[in-house]
């Protein structure tokens, strides 16, 4: 059953903690992303990586970073540089050649 | 910096009626567009990708775009409650990320 996944579903992150969410794909795609979504708001893109062991910042990557180490994975970790980390995290994924994404089911990031 | 604008809703209209969601972009070097459906507290799923000018029909949707305008619409037809949510619609001009509008709410009453 191809897609992708993200875990956990829930996160609680305390004040000064770094955190990490998963993404795996198993669609055999190169390109892979990472959106934050705030309520009311559209989706704003952290960070890309388009081939293994590469990846570029997006619109609003500061307290962010990720890692791209294999083709099925992208972790993304939330820094405590990150000071209002509290949105809907989702993971997509896409063949280039046809630039349409596919997303994972997300994750949703609080704070204690 | 590349903008896509939608009207946030909500939008309502009530069922068996044509649902009308706009979308324009700054970007006159977009190639690809694509409307996504979001329930609330789930993922976007694709709905529609259209890449020529004119419309593309798949069901009850309808895609319309016009480069010259800078204005891409969805029309759903015989809406249903279950049509009920955000409408994203996305943009790229090739190789680089899509980049999403903020949504429009969709309310379809029985």
């Amino acid at each position: 059953d191809g897609g992708i996944t993200q875990s956990p579903k829930y996160l609680f992150r305390k004040e000064g903690q770094n955190v990490t969410l998963s993404c795996e794909q198993n669609l055999n795609h190169d390109a892979m992303y990472w959106y934050r979504q705030d309520p009311g708001q559209g989706l704003r893109l952290i960070y890309y990586s388009q081939i293994v062991n590469d990846f570029q910042k997006g619109d609003i990557a500061e307290g962010y970073s990720v890692s791209r180490e294999k083709k099925e994975s992208f972790p993304l970790t939330v820094t405590s540089a990150q000071k209002n980390p509290t949105a809907f995290y989702l993971c997509a994924s896409s063949i280039p050649q046809e630039e349409t994404q596919y997303f994972g089911p997300g994750t949703r990031l609080l704070v204690l | 910096q590349k903008e896509v604008e939608q009207n946030s809703g909500p939008l309502s209209v009530p069922e068996g009626a044509i649902a009308s969601l706009n979308c324009t972009y700054s970007d006159r070097g977009s190639q690809s567009f694509f409307w996504y459906r979001q329930y609330s507290g789930k993922s976007p799923e694709l709905i529609m990708s259209i890449y020529s000018n004119g419309d593309k029909e798949d069901g009850r949707f309808t895609a319309q775009l016009n480069k010259a305008s800078q204005y891409v619409s969805l029309l759903i037809r015989d809406s249903q409650p279950s049509d009920s949510a955000t409408y994203l619609c996305a943009v790229t001009s090739g190789n680089t990320p899509l980049v999403f509008g903020k949504g429009t709410r969709l309310s379809v009453i029985a």
